[in-house]
């Protein structure tokens, strides 16, 4: 069994809608949670980062944690077409001080 | 603030030579890099965990002998790989991790393409 996740979609939704992305994860251990956006052939880059159960905003972008349920989500409100790319969820115990376990990453397609 | 670069971002070369890849962190020191591949339609796994001035350490069915690591100074890491063969075709990225903070955030390049002929 995979340490993390994800399903690794395609996920196609229309402009203006909500994406809804999540990850689950075995190891009660990990305390960090990570949500990156990857565009295709680019390094990821950092959209969320929270250690506690509860949800954590940033504009459009909503980071939730259940710890009890082991299972992160990540929503992204009024979907814009510049928002198709591979959304990728990591974690990190204080145990491997960073080393970030990865979920598969789910392709995100906005159509206008 | 907080970028990595890795040089080169593409490169081509023919079976059995090697290859080197560097990963800078341009406007921070990074005491702890870390060296990922990424297959196609994969995500990210990690190769080795690069300590300045100390030796890498290699995940579990890394080879440390093929896949070289240096991180001479506080900005820069290398990965080489050695006797460069197609299966070694792949995405492969660095993050840098910000010296002298408690909180855990890596910062990744923008990936190296390489393709094995």
């Amino acid at each position: 069994q995979k340490e993390v996740e994800q399903d690794p979609g395609p996920l196609s939704v229309p402009e203006g809608a909500i994406v809804s992305l999540n990850c689950t994860y075995s190891n009660s251990a990990f305390q960090y949670f990570m949500w990156y956006r990857q565009y295709s052939r680019k390094g990821p880059e950092l959209l969320m980062y929270t250690y506690s159960s509860g949800n954590k905003e940033d504009g459009r972008f909503t980071a939730q944690v259940d710890k009890s349920s082991k299972y992160i989500s990540l929503f992204i409100r009024d979907s814009q077409p510049s928002d198709s790319a591979t959304y990728l969820c990591a974690i990190a115990s204080t145990d491997s001080w960073g080393k970030f376990q990865f979920g598969a990453g789910t392709q995100v397609v906005v159509t206008p | 603030g907080a970028v990595v670069s890795q040089h080169p971002s593409r490169v081509i070369c023919k079976s059995g030579t090697s290859v080197k890849i560097e990963c800078r962190s341009l406007d921070f020191q990074a005491t702890t890099m870390f060296w990922y591949r990424q297959f196609p339609k994969q995500s990210l796994m990690l190769m080795a965990t690069s300590n300045e001035g100390s030796k890498a350490t290699y995940e579990q069915g890394v080879e440390k002998d093929k896949f070289l690591i240096n991180h001479a100074s506080l900005t820069l890491s290398t990965l080489t790989v050695t006797s460069a063969h197609p299966e070694d075709s792949s995405f492969y990225i660095c993050s840098a991790r910000l010296a002298g903070v408690s909180y855990n955030e890596q910062f990744f390049g923008p990936g190296t393409r390489l393709t094995v002929l």
